[in-house]
């Protein structure tokens, strides 16, 4: 059963800083993966999509990396700001659960001015 | 712009009642979920639905039914609520599986249930 971890759980970071959340999967055979953001008691907005043969997408001050392989996947945030802070969940979508989605517990991230 | 809607974002129930969910995509989508969201849990799936009143169960679908009689619309159904149901339920959509394609999510229902 593919399993989705993200470290940190939570992260708290002064304005500006560059940061990495971090994304693993157990099971390798995905068809995509995908970052969300949740603000609190909100529901998810997609930030990036990446699919199984890309290695990485960007969105503004947002890159997404993917190694299949190694079961892992990045989100790298430039210049980080206190509109940043919501919580950030992945999800994988496997290669044979059709449209269905196995998401991570998100990472908590605070942006302090 | 995807927009998906959901019928309420706060409600409070009572043991016992029948509670009715209610969520609507503009984008003419195929696929449509249901999600409970729990601390510590994550997010889980209940039901989803490729197409006009066909359904399939997800994770944990146990005391829940669903509904889709019009392809923009799908309703998560509560028998009989129980305060094991509190929860906030988030509603998805996205284009037929062969697709890469996105899944868009509703802002979400927040039930509690005394």
């Amino acid at each position: 059963k593919q399993e989705v971890t993200q470290i940190p759980a939570a992260l708290s970071v002064p304005e500006g800083e560059n940061l990495v959340l971090n994304c693993s999967f157990t099971d390798s055979a995905i068809y995509n993966l995908q970052w969300f953001r949740q603000d609190p008691g909100k529901g998810l907005t997609s930030l990036l999509l990446i699919q199984s043969s890309q290695r990485e997408q960007t969105s503004g001050r947002l890159n997404a990396s993917l190694d299949k392989s190694s079961g892992r996947s990045t989100l790298y945030i430039a210049a980080s700001q206190p509109g940043d802070s919501a919580t950030y969940l992945c999800a994988v979508r496997e290669e044979t659960s059709g449209s269905r989605l196995t998401f991570g517990e998100g990472t908590q991230l605070t942006v302090n001015p | 712009d995807v927009k998906v809607t959901q019928s309420s974002r706060y409600l409070v129930k009572r043991t016992g009642e029948k509670v009715f969910l209610e969520c609507v995509q503009d984008m003419d989508h195929e696929n449509m979920f249901w999600y409970r969201q729990d601390p510590g849990l994550g997010l889980r799936l209940i039901y989803f639905s490729y197409d006009v009143k066909m359904k399939e169960k997800g994770d944990i679908p146990e005391g829940y039914s669903v509904s889709r009689e019009k392809k923009e619309r799908f309703s998560l159904i509560l028998e009989s609520a129980s305060t094991n149901q509190t929860s906030m339920y988030l509603c998805a959509s996205s284009l037929w599986a062969a697709g890469p394609y996105e899944q868009y999510f509703g802002p979400g229902t927040r039930l509690t249930v005394t």
